[in-house]
């Protein structure tokens, strides 16, 4: 059973508008929440993380939102660029070290 | 920068065929992994190494195997290839144990079974 779940294997957003990408997960024991991007040919690269003792990190137009309670995060990318198109992985850590368990990814289609 | 390097971009194997996937890292990190990437399923942990000789089993070690003779190397080993390891293999690297530690990751390789 998956414990990192990204259910919209897609998103397709207007440029200069906001893109918003949801991440569930189903053990409150990880403490740790990062995003990763992935052009295609390429490996995946840090985007931006937040620990569980917060509810919100912002690095420009990367904003990640953390609700534990629900065991949601969010990442939301305001105004949203076709560079931003890529796929985007939410991971999760804290359950057993550094591993990441990874969800499957949403891929995001920012149009001009 | 951090660079990990994979050998090679693609591959293609024949069933039964033993299947070596190189990784080199160049910044003196601790500690690598190999991870398969499919399409609904995300990046599943093959083997992870935390140091030279050491390795530990992922989520899904069945039918690989791993190498760690040199700090920067770390080798995913296929011993008899099937259609079902046809997927993108990434390797990556990070440098400490922390549930922080951010993954530096090679491009992959897309490996093809036939």
């Amino acid at each position: 059973d998956q414990q990192v779940k990204q259910n919209s294997p897609s998103l397709s957003v207007q440029e200069g508008r906001i893109s918003i990408l949801n991440c569930d997960y189903t053990n409150s024991m990880f403490d740790y929440f990062l995003w990763y991007k992935k052009y295609p040919a390429e490996g995946p690269t840090f985007l931006i993380s937040i620990s569980s003792i917060k509810d919100k990190n912002e690095d420009g137009r990367f904003t990640v939102f953390l609700n534990k309670s629900a065991k949601h995060l969010s990442l939301h990318i305001v105004p949203s660029q076709p560079g931003d198109s890529a796929v985007y992985f939410c991971a999760a850590s804290g359950l057993y070290g550094n591993k990441l368990v990874f969800g499957a990814g949403t891929i995001l289609r920012v149009k001009s | 920068d951090v660079k990990v390097t994979q050998s090679s971009r693609y591959l293609v194997k024949r069933t039964g065929e033993k299947v070596f996937l190189e990784c080199v890292q160049d910044m003196d990190h601790e500690n690598m992994f190999w991870y398969r990437q499919d399409p609904g399923l995300g990046l599943r942990l093959i083997y992870f190494s935390y140091d030279v000789k050491m390795k530990e089993k992922g989520d899904i070690p069945e039918g690989y195997s791993v190498s760690r003779e040199k700090k920067e190397r770390f080798s995913l080993i296929l011993e008899s290839a099937s259609t079902n390891q046809t997927s993108m293999y990434l390797c990556a690297s990070t440098s400490g144990l922390a549930t922080n530690e951010k993954l530096f990751f090679g491009s992959g390789t897309q490996l093809s079974v036939l």
